[in-house]
């Protein structure tokens, strides 16, 4: 089966600037994940989605950060406007249910100068 | 609130010596752990979780309430084995992975 897809892997922007990213989960998993992975640390679950339901988004910098998965498959992940603390790598993952596996996209590394 | 502790970002060991992992927790209620991995220039995959007491690679992971550790031990590291290693705990409660800091295994030959 495929995998977890994200788009761009790449992205330099300056601060204040917008950016959003993009996933495509596994096919039939109903949980989606945001991860923020700063340089040197372990992801940090930024938003959880149940269906196109958010489950837990307590830790979501709601002032800058926003996420929706409208029908209940792709999801955005959106900053706006961003800081330079933003700089990390973005992870997508997709498992069943909750509860269950993991399944991790390749990521998408976050440069703010 | 749960936390995990990885205690050493960077760990070396030769070929065929053996290795381990250590992953401590604070977590209130009863805990499910994994070990994830990450081999260079590949994405973050499962490794082992504790309740399914499989051994993956040759790595084995026990769950030691008492002392709230789950270590990863392999008796005989192999190159292929150098890559990232997150201890995660899942909270039933909240119902998220909460990830250590992770640690670097470096298999020399």
């Amino acid at each position: 089966e495929a995998g977890v897809a994200q788009s761009p892997r790449y992205k330099i922007i300056e601060k204040r600037q917008s950016v959003a990213f993009w996933c495509n989960p596994i096919s039939g998993h109903a949980t989606l994940y945001w991860y923020q992975q700063i340089l040197g640390q372990g992801p940090k679950l930024l938003i959880q989605f149940q269906n196109n339901g958010v489950v837990d988004d307590s830790q979501l910098p709601k002032d800058r950060f926003s996420a929706e998965r409208l029908k209940g498959v792709d999801s955005t992940l959106k900053i706006q406007p961003a800081k330079l603390e933003d700089s990390a790598v973005y992870l997508c993952a997709s498992s069943f249910i909750q509860g269950e596996t993991q399944y991790f996209g390749p990521g998408t590394r976050l440069l703010v100068l | 609130a749960q936390r995990v502790t990885q205690p050493e970002k960077l760990l070396s060991v030769f070929k065929g010596a053996p290795v381990e992992l250590k992953c401590n927790y604070s977590y209130s209620g009863s805990p499910e752990l994994f070990w994830y991995v990450q081999y260079s220039r590949q994405r973050l995959q499962l490794l082992l979780r504790h309740i399914s007491r499989e051994s993956i690679k040759g790595f084995t992971a026990d769950l030691n309430k008492g002392e709230t550790s789950f270590h990863l031990k392999k008796p005989f590291a192999q190159e292929e084995d150098s890559a990232m290693y997150y201890c995660a705990l899942f909270s039933g409660s909240a119902r998220q992975l909460t990830f250590g800091s992770g640690t670097q295994l470096t298999v020399l030959p």
